[in-house]
């Protein structure tokens, strides 16, 4: 078990940009979620995949976000046309067993600031 | 929709304090109840958790009890230490796969 790895953990971009977020999530778990946390707040969900299938989107994620999971494997968060207001961590989890249920493990996240 | 709603923080103590952390939720269905917890520099793990009605989760001496009649999943420790200095997000998850969390309580243990 390596755990939840996303990449980059850091990224720096000019407001207007786009960005790609990459999560790896632990080999043996079909679901896969992106959450959204600014400072002083907990995780907001943004959408999850259960293998390949894209279950469920937030009313929070505006057509400029895009998820996918090609393969039920990693998954790639992509922000277009970046405003300052998407800066956050994005932080990224995997689970299995009863929805709902199951524990979420964790990445460390992707810290992204919107100059 | 549902919501979690969490007791304000930052909480200091002294070592080996009783600790309490409220957390109170609304919710359609029958929820889990979860508390994760996240050390300084390290990513959200699950602390422990409890998927029905008067279920206790406990996990290195933190418990809590799903109280359906009170809405509620509060956090105690009998006797804090240094090393428990971490954010505490209460969350609740239903069979519709998301999670929703708490805005988190920042402990802080004090020799």
């Amino acid at each position: 078990d390596t755990g939840v790895s996303q990449d980059p953990r850091h990224k720096i971009t000019k407001r207007g940009q786009n960005v790609t977020f990459r999560c790896d999530p632990i080999s043996e778990h079909n679901r896969l979620y992106w959450y959204r946390q600014t400072l002083g707040q907990g995780p907001e969900f943004l959408t999850y995949f259960q293998n390949e299938a894209q279950l469920e989107k937030s009313r929070l994620l505006s057509d400029r976000f895009s998820a996918e999971r090609p393969k039920g494997s990693f998954s790639t968060l992509e922000i277009q046309r970046t405003e300052q207001g998407d800066s956050a961590m994005y932080l990224c989890a995997s689970s299995s067993g009863t929805v709902g249920h199951e524990k979420l493990f964790f990445g460390s996240g992707t810290q992204l600031s919107v100059l | 929709g549902n919501s979690v709603t969490q007791m304000e923080g930052p909480v200091t103590l002294s070592e080996e304090a009783f600790l309490t952390i409220n957390c109170t939720y609304t919710a359609t269905g029958y929820p889990s109840l979860f508390w994760y917890v996240q050390y300084p520099g390290e990513g959200l793990q699950l602390l422990l958790k409890a998927t029905k009605a008067d279920d206790k989760g406990s996990n290195k001496g933190f418990e809590a009890t799903y109280r359906k009649e009170t809405t509620s999943f509060h956090l105690e420790k009998g006797s804090v230490q240094v090393s428990d200095s971490a954010v505490y997000f209460c969350a609740l998850a239903t069979n519709a796969g998301k999670s929703t969390f708490g805005d988190g309580t920042t402990l802080t243990v004090k020799p």
